[in-house]
């Protein structure tokens, strides 16, 4: 089946520690997304990517850093620049209509 | 006005009734809009997609306003199952697959038996 798979589902990190989420789809699709998602909060952008090699920062994207090396991946790799990094994190993809979401990742940190 | 806002509620309604929500935006330059539908704790997912001046399937209707910049959600004859959060979506400029998509922060329904 084709969908968006993010791993890992539960994260949790100690204060000052990288940690990388990732994101592979098999759609075949060139765009795709990061959203933060806080407690009773809307999505915030973090990085989007229009295709391969090429990504912008969105609204919040201080703390963290992206690649797309692979139009299947695109890793978001909160850094220890992030204060508040706890949130559930969405990645997303499309060709130009619908955003597919993968199932998001908790990060919690301790 | 903020890029995109949405009225939070909750909205607390009976089953068998009918709800609107309204979403508005400050981007006169979008085109396309979305409503997603999210359950607590899952992905968004979407519901409905507005191009023109609105869309309907079956008890649910997007309409939009371009003049006034908003877009509405109705929901007729309510189900147990519509409760949720709703959340509007606006392309930063005209869509296509990369542009950044904004979120609004989401309309709380609850419906009740």
């Amino acid at each position: 089946d084709g969908g968006i798979t993010q791993s890992p589902k539960y994260l949790f990190r100690k204060e000052g520690q990288n940690v990388t989420l990732s994101c592979e789809q098999n759609l075949n699709h060139d765009a795709m997304y990061w959203y933060r998602q806080d407690p009773g909060q809307g999505l915030r952008l973090i990085y989007y990517s229009q295709i391969v090699n090429d990504f912008q920062k969105g609204d919040i994207a201080e703390g963290y850093s992206v690649s797309r090396e692979k139009k299947e991946s695109f890793p978001l790799t909160v850094t220890s620049a992030q204060k508040n990094p706890t949130a559930f994190y969405l990645c997303a993809s499309t060709a130009g209509g619908e955003l597919f979401f993968g199932e998001g990742s908790r990060l919690t940190v301790l | 006005r903020k890029e995109v806002e949405q009225d939070p509620g909750p909205f607390n309604v009976p089953e068998g009734a009918t709800v609107a929500f309204n979403c508005t935006y400050s981007n006169s330059a979008s085109q396309s809009f979305f409503w997603y539908r999210q359950d607590c704790r899952k992905e968004p997912k979407l519901l409905m997609s507005v191009y023109s001046s609105g869309n309907e399937d079956g008890r649910f209707t997007a309409q939009l306003n371009r003049a006034s910049q908003y877009i509405s959600l109705l929901i007729r004859d309510s189900k147990l199952s519509d409760s949720a959060t709703y959340l509007c979506v606006v392309p930063r400029r005209a869509y296509q697959a990369g542009t950044a998509l904004i979120f609004g922060k989401g309309t709380t329904l609850s419906v009740s038996s």
